[in-house]
């Protein structure tokens, strides 16, 4: 069972907008930044978006993040076929002074 | 900016040692602004952090993991090796060699991922 907690899968039509809610604790997702990463079938993992809504070159700005106390958000505007895969967050958990990931949760484009 | 790639065998046998090395280029593993470490994915489950080590010696481990495992970094050639001693099925994944970023006291984002390779224990 993971540290942060996501939902198994979420899903919404093309075009429109999805969340993905990760949630933790205070040693981990509130005092640390989380970072997310998509992951397409028999591929590696890829870093989407991280601290305060800093994304790596090439990833579009239809993928933000929203914070709120033990909590982070992933927020996908304008959903593309594209863009379905598995998303995970992940942060710093100060107690455990490890790094840990929630279960992932896997993305259909209706 | 980096360039991971993972190297070593695909079967294990049960409790054996598993030793993988990831091969870095595109820049020294004497980075001061990254940890290299692990982090492994079960067939059709989620990510597992296995650990990290920077190149000041600092590093960390998943404490499930703690006791069997091992990081270590071989800066002549440019790279770094892992080693789970006592290997059961539960050990058979895919093995990731990635690089987070390092802060003095945690280790922030994943920016760099090897392609992955898949370790069987059997």
């Amino acid at each position: 069972q993971s540290v942060l907690t996501q939902p198994p899968s979420v899903s919404a039509a093309s075009g429109q907008k999805v969340t993905i809610s990760c949630s933790g604790s205070k040693s981990n997702i509130e005092y640390n930044y989380a970072s997310w990463y998509q992951q397409f079938p028999g591929a590696a993992p890829r870093l989407l978006v991280y601290d305060n809504n800093k994304r790596p070159s090439g990833i579009p700005d239809r993928f933000s993040v929203s914070k709120s106390a033990a909590s982070a958000t992933l927020v996908i505007t304008g959903l593309q076929t594209g863009d379905e895969a598995d998303y995970f967050c992940g942060t710093w958990d100060t107690s455990l002074s490890a790094f840990i990931f929630g279960g992932g949760t896997k993305l259909t484009v209706l | 900016q980096f360039q991971l790639q993972e190297s070593g065998p695909g079967l294990v046998k049960p409790s054996e040692a598993l030793s993988l090395t990831c091969t870095v280029s595109g820049g020294s593993i004497s980075s001061v602004n990254y940890y290299w470490g692990w982090i492994r994915q079960s067939p059709g489950k989620g990510l597992e952090w296995i650990g990290i080590v920077h190149n000041t010696g600092t590093s960390h481990y998943n404490p499930s993991l703690r006791s069997r495992v091992s990081i270590s970094l071989d800066t002549s050639k440019n790279q770094f090796s892992l080693m789970v001693t006592s290997v059961t099925a539960a050990d058979t994944a895919v093995y990731y060699c990635a690089s987070p970023r390092y802060y003095y006291d945690s280790a922030g984002r994943i920016d760099f991922w090897g392609q992955g390779t898949l370790v069987s224990v059997s």
